[in-house]
């Protein structure tokens, strides 16, 4: 089976620019996850959606961080205006009513 | 609320060495109790779980107890390689399918 895919792999902007980042889960896996892993830490839960609707997004900087997924399927994560603390690698991992978690490869922003 | 708490690294082994990872976890309930590993450059992948008390995840030579009494879901391993320095995290599951994360611990091994 076709593993989480993500992209891009790498991305640089400057400050101030907008950026986003696509996940594609498993296929029939309900629960997607978006998180954010700065260097050195471990990751860091920004937002979890059930098919097409919001869990929890206690830890997503609102202002300029949003995501979305339309159609319960895949999913898109977006920076405006990204700021020089966003720099980290941006995980999406999916799971299908367990607790085990799959993980995508990340994509991994720096930002100038 | 839930935690875990891992130890720090890096932790610098010889290879063939025996390997300890400690993870200790606070939560309300029986949670589900995962490693995860990261290879230099790539995303996290599981390693093992148990699901619970006094289960035993293994994979790849690497072994954990889910152990109740003690809170704790250390990882070992009897020979380590090159091939398995990486960065490995505990983590549990709690009520809301969310993991909870170690800091994570640095394992090098030297040839």
């Amino acid at each position: 089976e076709a593993g989480v895919a993500q992209s891009p792999r790498y991305k640089i902007i400057e400050k101030r620019q907008s950026v986003a980042f696509w996940c594609n889960p498993i296929s029939g896996h309900a629960t997607l996850y978006w998180y954010q892993q700065i260097l050195g830490q471990g990751p860091k839960l920004l937002i979890q959606f059930q098919n097409n609707g919001v869990v929890d997004d206690s830890q997503l900087p609102k202002d300029r961080f949003s995501a979305e997924r339309l159609k319960g399927v895949d999913s898109t994560l977006k920076i405006q205006p990204a700021k020089l603390e966003d720099s980290a690698v941006y995980l999406c991992a999916s799971s299908s009513f367990s607790h085990e978690q799959f993980f995508g490869p990340g994509t991994r922003l720096t930002v100038l | 609320g839930d935690s875990v708490t891992q130890m720090e690294g890096p932790v610098t082994l010889s290879e063939e060495a025996f390997l300890t990872i400690n993870c200790t976890y606070t939560a309300t309930g029986y949670p589900s109790l995962f490693w995860y590993v990261q290879y230099p450059g790539e995303g996290l992948q599981l390693l093992l779980k148990a699901t619970k008390a006094d289960d035993k995840g293994s994979n790849k030579g690497f072994e954990a107890t889910y152990r109740k009494e003690t809170t704790s879901f250390h990882l070992e391993k009897g020979s380590v390689q090159v091939s398995d320095s990486a960065v490995y995290f505990c983590a549990l599951s709690n009520s809301n399918y969310q993991l909870i994360w170690g800091a994570g611990t640095k394992l090098i091994i030297k040839p």
